[in-house]
């Protein structure tokens, strides 16, 4: 069965480093998403992309933030600064079309360490 | 704006015994998507069960059911039969429309369940 891959699992890194969360949605899909989840909190939505753009963002989706597709496979979150309070569990999602009655798809999710 | 409440941040149940695990939403669309997600405590999201809007019927999912009230706008999940394994936090979410006309999910705060032996 196709799935939602994530690399890595676990990235710690320094305060002010960038980082790149790297994602792989399912092939035929052309919607992807990414959703953090601090530790203890609920899932929140960042971003939504389709067409080689950005469709939406919520507000914790600052200017620190970008996505990319460099690719034909690969969905990337690149975080340009990262603060301590990045610290979260990142899920990318993918969904074939916006109208689908079926799920997003996520992916395992990277967890995200700042230090 | 949409919103999904879960009021059980923790749940005891005995293994091999039925639980629910409640869900209210509250939303203005007349079309929307109710779903329940499994997150074990290694952080993946696991899909569970998904409730349309227009669904006749209640979702089944082997052993687990949503007990869905529209009118009540409550979709609480039905965990038959509880094993083990099911220990985790559970999350309820509804399906969001953005103005591009794609969508997001709304997550509630979640429900950790925990099977005793």
């Amino acid at each position: 069965e196709p799935e939602v891959t994530q690399t890595p699992s676990h990235q710690v890194t320094q305060m002010g480093q960038e980082v790149i969360l790297r994602c792989v949605p399912i092939s035929n899909h052309l919607y992807f998403y990414w959703y953090r989840q601090i530790l203890g909190q609920k899932v929140e939505f960042l971003v939504s992309f389709y067409n080689n753009e950005i469709s939406e963002k919520s507000e914790i989706f600052d200017d620190q933030f970008s996505v990319e597709r460099p690719d034909g496979s690969n969905f990337t979150l690149k975080i340009r600064s990262t603060k301590l309070e990045d610290s979260a569990m990142y899920f990318c999602a993918s969904s074939r079309t916006p109208a689908s009655a079926s799920e997003q798809f996520f992916g395992p999710g990277t967890r995200l360490t700042v230090l | 704006a949409q919103k999904i409440t879960q009021t059980q941040p923790g749940m005891f149940v005995q293994e091999k015994e039925a639980v629910t695990l409640d869900c209210t939403y509250d939303t203005s669309d007349p079309s929307y998507g109710l779903f329940w997600y499994k997150q074990p405590s290694s952080g993946e999201m696991i899909f569970l069960i998904y409730q349309g809007s227009y669904d006749q019927q209640n979702a089944t999912e082997g052993r687990y059911s949503l007990n869905f009230q529209k009118a009540r706008k409550s979709a609480n999940l039905v965990i038959s039969a509880s094993q083990l394994g099911d220990s985790a936090m559970y999350f309820c979410a509804m399906r969001e429309e953005l103005t591009s006309g794609t969508y997001k999910y709304i997550f509630g705060t979640g429900t950790r369940l925990k099977v005793l032996a």
